[in-house]
């Protein structure tokens, strides 16, 4: 299973873009890279995810390395909404679909 | 298109008791997956549901069960509940089982 590393926290001024980094350096060439984030009392809210080729919606953008070892979610002009953990996550697959596997993410805190 | 929901949205119970959580998907989507949060432990996989079938099941004792019906709503159930069992339940669904999974707000159970 792929495991992800990520920073503890980051701070961000609102309307600069934040990026938020995450290592999966053993991931295979067929698993998807899966980024959410959790604002205080509330689910987890998907935000993209991505293959090999960047991916932009809405929301954010996310750059996979070519290698794909490596991936960055970028926020583009952050707000203080954007205040949450963010988690980048590689699915486990089961024995029939997959699971998402949280590990602790990276807090980011947007400051006005 | 309405969002999963989940009810009730927080539970007080005492240790010994039971207790049954429900989860409503996004229409269309056949696919609902159970999750715990606790601060010690985050957000851990206790089991998925496809078509009224347990398809996959996380590392939970056999005191967390659950069904699903035919209209893809789930329902959740903890029997002989402990201190321990006192968490945030998340619950997610998906097309088939695949991601992305679109998160409900959860039930906050506390057990006394």
């Amino acid at each position: 299973d792929a495991k992800t590393t990520q920073p503890t926290s980051m701070d961000c001024a609102e309307g600069r873009a934040a990026n938020l980094p995450c290592n999966h350096s053993t991931i295979s060439g067929n698993e998807y890279v899966y980024w959410y984030r959790q604002i205080h009392s509330q689910g987890p809210q998907y935000i993209i995810h991505g293959l090999k080729n960047n991916e932009t919606n809405e929301m954010a953008s996310l750059i996979i390395t070519e290698d794909r070892k490596s991936s960055t979610l970028i926020l583009p002009h952050a707000t203080l909404r954007d205040t949450a953990v963010y988690y980048c996550i590689v699915p486990v697959p089961l024995q029939a679909g997959t699971a998402l596997i949280f590990g602790k993410g990276t807090t980011l805190s947007v400051s006005s | 298109k309405a969002g999963v929901t989940q009810t009730p949205r927080y539970l007080i119970k005492t240790r010994g008791q039971q207790v049954t959580l429900s989860c409503s998907p996004i229409s269309g989507h056949r696919s609902v997956s159970w999750y715990q949060q606790t601060p010690g432990q985050g957000l851990q996989f206790l089991f998925e549901y496809f078509s009224e079938t347990q398809r996959n099941k996380g590392n939970f004792p056999g005191r967390f069960s659950g069904r699903q019906f035919s209209n893809s709503r789930s329902e959740m159930n903890v029997s002989t509940l402990e201190l321990g069992d006192s968490a945030l339940y998340l619950c997610a669904s998906s097309l088939q089982g695949y991601q992305p999974q679109h998160f409900g707000d959860g039930t906050r159970l506390s057990i006394l």
